[in-house]
């Protein structure tokens, strides 16, 4: 069935340094990969997403990267200050049609100052 | 513009009682999915209503468990006869589902706690 893993589970980082998290999917029918940040408590929250027909966007310190061959996809941040602290959600979904979103299992990012 | 809203935010409920929660959509939103979330956890897709029909309920527990979104009025999760294996934080989410949007936004979600 349709699954989404993600790596790592915890990852802590040097304020100012880069964080990446990756993720693979395994339904090749999927075109549609959000991310979400979840502060403690807190709702997700869409932070990027990116569609199959591009292999990178950007969006200030944050940029995602595609590779639909391999089925892969990664979350680049950049710069990292205290408040990018918490656990990040990737997900794949197959876009057009009635599709659910699966979700990977997170990754907790912390930034050390 | 309202966000999605989830009501009650905290519910706390006795083995065998019923729980009820209610989701509305973002203002122009049809499309409603649940999530479930255990503590320490990830999202787990439960069902995805568009008004009055059940699209896809592939995550739904077989028993215990359903979900509607009527005509009117919000979105409604229902848990009868509820475990402490219940207890979770469950997130509504919509979308408006015009062409290829399918960005989903989350409510504040509404944490369960069976005693």
């Amino acid at each position: 069935g349709e699954n989404v893993e993600q790596h790592p589970s915890t990852l802590s980082v040097q304020e100012g340094d880069s964080a990446v998290i990756k993720c693979t999917y395994s339904d090749s029918a999927s075109n549609y990969f959000p991310w979400y940040k979840q502060e403690l408590g807190k709702r997700p929250q869409l932070i990027i997403d990116i569609r199959s027909n591009v292999g990178e966007k950007k969006d200030q310190r944050i940029a995602v990267t595609l590779n639909k061959t391999a089925k892969h996809f990664s979350l680049h941040i950049t710069e990292t200050q205290p408040e990018d602290s918490a656990v990040y959600f990737c997900a794949a979904s197959k876009g057009s049609s009635a599709s659910k979103i699966i979700f990977g299992s997170g990754t907790r990012l912390s930034i050390r100052p | 513009n309202a966000g999605v809203m989830q009501n009650p935010r905290h519910l706390v409920r006795r083995r065998g009682q019923e729980a009820r929660l209610r989701c509305s959509p973002m203002k122009g939103h049809s499309h409603v999915y649940w999530y479930r979330q255990l503590p320490e956890e990830g999202l787990k897709f439960m069902v995805y209503l568009q008004k009055e029909n059940i699209i896809d309920e592939s995550g739904m527990p077989k028993e215990r468990f359903s979900a509607e979104f009527p005509k009117e009025g919000p979105s409604i999760l229902r848990i009868q006869q509820v475990v402490r294996g219940d207890s979770a934080a469950y997130f509504c989410a919509s979308s408006r589902r015009e062409g290829r949007t399918d960005t989903q936004y989350f409510g504040p979600g509404t944490r369960l706690t069976v005693l």
